[in-house]
């Protein structure tokens, strides 16, 4: 089972928008729309941003969006922050009861 | 809003048996799944398995059976046991509950580094 596909970083100016992508196979990301993302800022403990692929939680800014195309979902994030600073996670459901992590993406404010 | 806190020692010798123990604020105790994950140091996030209040619990299978997840309902605490630990366990390891429908996690425990070394 190995992890899913993720850049290990992205940068981009305040204001501006990013996408960050997280490959699967047909045996997770493929196959559901069960994707959620993390973001998980230096110190902390990792936030529940996006779930179910494209909803985001009370509370959680309509600035992060999530998508999805074939075996790779994605996570958009627009009009960046300072605070955006941080490493985010994709997790996905990948049958049989079982879930698996991308290694992580940092993304730089600059 | 429900708080999870993690606790157990900090340092576990190779071979040797990690225990950890997560205490739940929330009287919701029973409804919901709960779960460890972990993230080694450097490495992104690695789920390890997840429990339900019916004693139902599924595994990443890369642990090769070494992960026990466990409840306590009476005390609301979720417990973690890994067999046979090397340095490739060391990490944070954290506690969260899983949520809709359930396979996302909210909210998380602060998390509680152990170190494998002898």
């Amino acid at each position: 089972q190995a992890a899913l596909t993720q850049p290990a970083s992205v940068s981009g100016s305040p204001g501006q928008s990013i996408t960050i992508s997280c490959k699967g196979t047909n045996s997770d990301v493929g196959s559901y729309n069960l994707v959620s993302w993390y973001q998980q800022q230096s110190g902390k403990a990792p936030k529940l941003i996006i779930y179910e692929g494209t909803k985001r939680p009370s509370g959680v800014s309509e600035r992060f969006s999530g998508s999805k195309s074939g075996k790779t979902a994605f996570l958009t994030i627009s009009g960046l922050l300072s605070e955006d600073e941080a490493d985010y996670h994709c997790c996905s459901y990948a049958g049989r009861s079982t879930l698996i992590f991308g290694a992580g993406t940092s993304l730089t404010v600059l | 809003q429900v708080h999870l806190q993690e606790s157990g020692p900090g340092l576990v010798k190779p071979s040797e048996t990690l225990s950890l123990t997560c205490s739940v604020s929330d009287d919701s105790f029973s409804h919901y799944y709960w779960t460890w994950i972990r993230r080694p140091a450097g490495k992104g996030l690695e789920w390890i398995g997840r429990v339900y209040f019916t004693g139902d619990t599924n595994y990443n299978p890369s642990l090769k059976g070494r992960a026990t997840v466990s409840m306590d309902e009476p005390k609301r605490q979720i417990s973690l046991t890994l067999t046979s630990v090397t340095a490739a366990d060391t990490g944070v390891y954290y506690c969260a509950r899983v949520v809709s429908p359930p396979t996302s996690f909210d909210p998380w425990g602060q998390g509680t580094l152990v170190t494998v070394t002898s």
